[in-house]
């Protein structure tokens, strides 16, 4: 089960903030959110497993919200190099079969 | 280490031909997953080794064919491709296969021809 990501899309200056969203009509085990640049392979930037904890390294950091089976992705003061495709990722409950499933992905564009 | 090395990079290879794909990590990690992934597409997965062993194959056709030689190393053999094969395969391994992040190689650029 494909996760929803929103926006598609979102432009922003240097500096400025952003939000992406992504849920499932499934119960989660786990999110995992990861950036992709042009050309290059996704990079892990975070894991949260069940339990509404929220993570972050340097200033992006996220949230997860087991009840609404949503996540989200807090970049702040965006840089340039936050560039990229943000997907997350998400593994269901329930199953005997770890399956991280990728949404379609949020194309981030930080201009100067 | 906390790479994820993948050979080779392009490949071109013709529908008739069989080549493989290669990946290789130093992490001790004891799960490895081949991906698909389509141009602005999110990846899609493939398979799954946990311990060596298969644990998912996302009903993918025989013509790609996964070997697990060792803990290290992750194969892709590949048979009789059709052209919309064409694509970039990723390799990725994570400690676990249930909630460790996973570290993806560069990828194998394939165009079947």
């Amino acid at each position: 089960q494909q996760p929803v990501q929103s926006p598609q899309a979102v432009i922003l200056r240097e500096g400025e903030d952003a939000v992406i969203n992504c849920s499932s009509s499934k119960a989660l085990y786990s999110v995992h959110w990861y950036r992709q640049k042009h050309g290059e392979a996704p990079v892990f930037l975070m894991i949260l497993l069940k339990g509404g904890e929220q993570k972050g390294h340097d200033k992006i950091s996220a949230s997860f919200n087991e009840k609404k089976q949503q996540s989200s992705l807090y970049l702040t003061a965006s840089q340039l190099s936050y560039s990229g495709t943000y997907f997350c990722g998400t593994v269901n409950s329930g199953g005997s079969n770890y399956k991280l499933t990728f949404g379609k992905g949020t194309l981030l564009t930080v201009n100067p | 280490d906390t790479e994820v090395t993948q050979t080779p990079k392009h490949l071109v290879m013709g529908m008739t031909n069989k080549k493989s794909l290669k990946c290789e990590q130093h992490m001790g990690h004891r799960a490895m997953y081949w991906y698909k992934q389509k141009a602005k597409k999110p990846p899609e997965l493939m398979f799954v080794y946990s311990y060596e062993k298969l644990s998912i194959n996302e009903s993918v056709p025989s013509r790609f064919s996964p070997e697990c030689p060792n803990s290290s190393l992750l194969n892709l053999h590949l048979h009789a491709l059709q052209p919309e094969d064409s694509a970039l395969y990723l390799c990725a391994s994570s400690q676990e296969r249930e909630k460790a992040e996973a570290f993806f190689g560069q990828g194998t650029r394939l165009t079947v021809v």
